[in-house]
């Protein structure tokens, strides 16, 4: 069974730091790309970031650019979001998610991170 | 673009229920392929893909689920509404980047 766990996320402050990591099991992680997908409270689904299956290429959304970085440990099965200048519309559940067929076919349960004074 | 009509679907159980995804441009893959999807999200839940490439049910899914297409105008329809479909429904697509619907809340 294909199991994604995200963990790190909390509260921070404005211009602030974190680190997401996404646990991967039940799957050949170091065969697939992986992405980062997050949620504002009460909004919509926005795709933040993806990486290729050995990290040597990144992608992001242009929200984001330049202060998220995207990168895996294949030996660890482990994603990670790094995160800088946190803003408050950064607020969110970030979710990891695997591709396949064109989408996503396995999401983890997400974490919260919140930007707040 | 992808633009989701309606945003808010107020239906009753046992009557069909339909979501339309309209994408600004056409979606054909340089593949060949159409990566449209269908996501269902639960409250307090990840979503869960229901479809994809336009039509092809995820294991699982109750075949009163069904998706299709006309140009680039997408539909999800639900034949008879049970309780466990409320929540709200993304389209996304996944050929020119990855790019999602603005969801469509089905409630009871």
């Amino acid at each position: 069974e294909v199991q994604l766990v995200e963990s790190g996320g909390g509260l921070v402050q404005p211009g602030g730091s974190l680190r997401l990591s996404c646990a991967a099991s039940g799957f050949s992680f170091r065969s697939y790309y992986m992405h980062w997908v997050r949620q504002a409270p009460g909004k919509g689904l926005m795709w933040v970031a993806r990486i290729s299956s050995d990290g040597g290429s990144t992608s992001y959304a242009e929200s984001v650019k330049g202060r998220v970085t995207i990168s895996r440990d294949n030996a660890k099965n482990t994603l990670y979001l790094e995160m800088s200048s946190l803003r408050g519309d950064d607020t969110a559940v970030y979710y990891c998610a695997r591709p396949l067929n064109g989408g996503f076919d396995s999401w983890g349960q997400g974490t919260l991170v919140t930007v707040s004074s | 673009v992808l633009t989701q009509s309606p945003l808010s679907l107020p239906v009753t159980l046992g009557q069909p229920a339909s979501i339309s995804c309209r994408s600004s441009q056409s979606l054909v893959h340089s593949d060949g392929n159409i990566y449209l999807n269908w996501f269902h999200q639960r409250p307090g839940q990840s979503p869960r893909r229901l479809i994809y490439k336009i039509s092809t049910r995820e294991s699982g899914v109750p075949d009163r689920i069904s998706g299709s297409a006309s140009g680039t105008d997408f539909t999800l329809k639900i034949s008879r509404v049970e309780a466990e479909d409320v929540g709200v429904y993304y389209c996304m697509q996944g050929t020119r980047g990855y790019t999602f619907g603005q969801g469509t809340k089905l409630e009871i």
